[in-house]
């Protein structure tokens, strides 16, 4: 199975940019590339998903690397609501969803 | 839109006894799935539904665990005899249909804690 590396935690100011990046060098063709994001105390999140193009919505945007081993979850101004564990996820045509350990993203007012 | 809704939202057992966790999905989802997630660890995917029909449950430890999801709406989880490290928090999650582009939803979960 396809599996991808995080960083166990980042730290970001309140109201800047935060980068979170995920390595994925065994990504397949056909493998989607899914963020979710889990609050305390929560069930998972989605966030945003894409295959090939880089994606935009309300909460992020993903960039993907042209070879496709590579993303980051972009967060454009980092909120106290924001302080979560962000997992990179690689889905593949049998729909498993496999999660990491993730990062964990402290927010500094 | 209503959410994913579980019941209980805590649960205190011995260990050997039995217990039952309840999962009633968003309304037309007809995929369901049952994850663990030990304290510290992400989610692992015990069970998934495509409406009442299992399509992988490679990592149910079938022996002690099973689920259902008759009528292919609510879906309940059950574990019996509980051991001590199937403490955690078992999460319900819907989706629309099956895929790997389609968005899964989550529920807040039910903490067990076996004693």
């Amino acid at each position: 199975d396809a599996k991808t590396t995080q960083p166990n935690s980042m730290e970001s100011n309140e109201e800047e940019p935060v980068h979170l990046p995920c390595n994925h060098s065994t990504i397949s063709g056909t493998d989607y590339i899914h963020w979710y994001r889990q609050l305390p105390s929560q069930g998972p999140e989605y966030v945003i998903h894409g295959l090939t193009s880089n994606v935009n919505n309300r909460m992020a945007s993903l960039a993907i690397a042209e070879d496709r081993k590579s993303s980051t979850l972009i967060l454009h101004r980092a909120t106290l609501r924001d302080a979560a564990v962000y997992y990179c996820i690689l889905r593949d045509v049998r729909n498993d969803m496999r999660f990491g350990a993730g990062t964990r993203l402290t927010v500094k007012p | 839109e209503a959410g994913v809704a579980q019941s209980p939202r805590y649960k205190i057992i011995e260990k050997r006894q039995s217990v039952a966790f309840w999962c009633n999905p968003i309304s037309g989802h007809a995929t369901l799935y049952w994850y663990q997630q030990i304290l510290g660890q992400g989610p692992k995917l015990l069970i998934q539904f495509q409406n009442n029909g299992v399509v992988d449950d490679s990592q149910l430890p079938k022996d002690r665990f099973s689920a259902e999801r008759l009528k292919g709406v609510d879906s309940t989880l059950k574990i019996q005899p509980a051991k001590l490290e199937d403490s955690a928090v078992y999460l319900c999650a819907s989706s629309l249909m099956g895929g790997p582009s389609n968005e899964q939803f989550f529920g807040p979960g039910t903490r067990l804690t076996v004693l």
